[in-house]
């Protein structure tokens, strides 16, 4: 089955820099890669997703990469804010269901 | 819309007492999950159903049930609670399976002494 590999599991920033994430996967059929954001106390949620067919997206100051050969994919954040402090977590999915990776808890630094 | 709603939000349970949790989406959507969240484990797949009357496994599936009796309701019961389901359980729904958005309940925190 699927496994997702994420790094790193604490990330600190200084406010204004930007971050980055990364994840590998396994399943060479993946063909989704969504990224969610963990606020304090409550359900993760969709921030941005990435599907095969493309090799880069961005949204605002959120960007995601996917490298099919290499099976792996990065979540890149720019201008850091502190709402930006957060759990994040990648995922990759082909079918019914998705796998997470283990989530990396970003701190934004004043 | 209220989303995906979850209930109870905390429990505390004895070793061998039974629960039930109970997810209500209102956005029509096919597919629901259940997921168990612990320190370092991520978000882990219990169960997950991708219709009424259906159920699946996910990777931890051992000690839980569950039903869809319902569409818009999914039920995951623990019928002998262990110190090791202690845990933040979290809900989901989605439009049409994995490769759609899934919106996440608030979480249910359980406390197995």
């Amino acid at each position: 089955g699927e496994n997702v590999e994420q790094h790193p599991s604490t990330l600190s920033v200084q406010e204004g820099d930007s971050a980055v994430i990364k994840c590998t996967y396994s399943d060479s059929a993946s063909n989704y890669f969504p990224w969610y954001k963990q606020e304090l106390g409550k359900g993760p949620q969709l921030i941005i997703d990435i599907r095969s067919n493309v090799g880069e997206k961005k949204d605002q100051r959120i960007a995601v990469t996917l490298n099919k050969t290499a099976k792996h994919f990065s979540l890149h954040i720019t201008e850091t804010q502190p709402e930006d402090s957060a759990v994040y977590f990648c995922a990759a999915s082909r079918d019914d269901k998705i796998i997470f990776g283990k989530g990396t808890r970003l701190h934004i630094l004043p | 819309n209220a989303g995906v709603t979850q209930t109870p939000k905390f429990r505390v349970l004895k070793t061998g007492q039974s629960m039930t949790l109970l997810c209500a989406q209102d956005m029509n959507h096919e597919y629901m999950y259940w997921y168990r969240q612990d320190p370092g484990m991520g978000l882990r797949l219990i169960h997950y159903s991708v219709g009424e009357g259906t159920t699946a496994k996910g990777e931890v599936p051992d000690g839980y049930n569950v039903s869809r009796l319902k569409k818009q309701n999914f039920l995951l019961g623990l019928e002998s609670a262990a110190p090791s389901q202690t845990s933040v359980y979290f809900c989901a729904s989605s439009r049409q399976g994995g490769l759609w958005t899934q919106y996440f309940g608030p979480g249910t925190r359980l406390l197995v002494l």
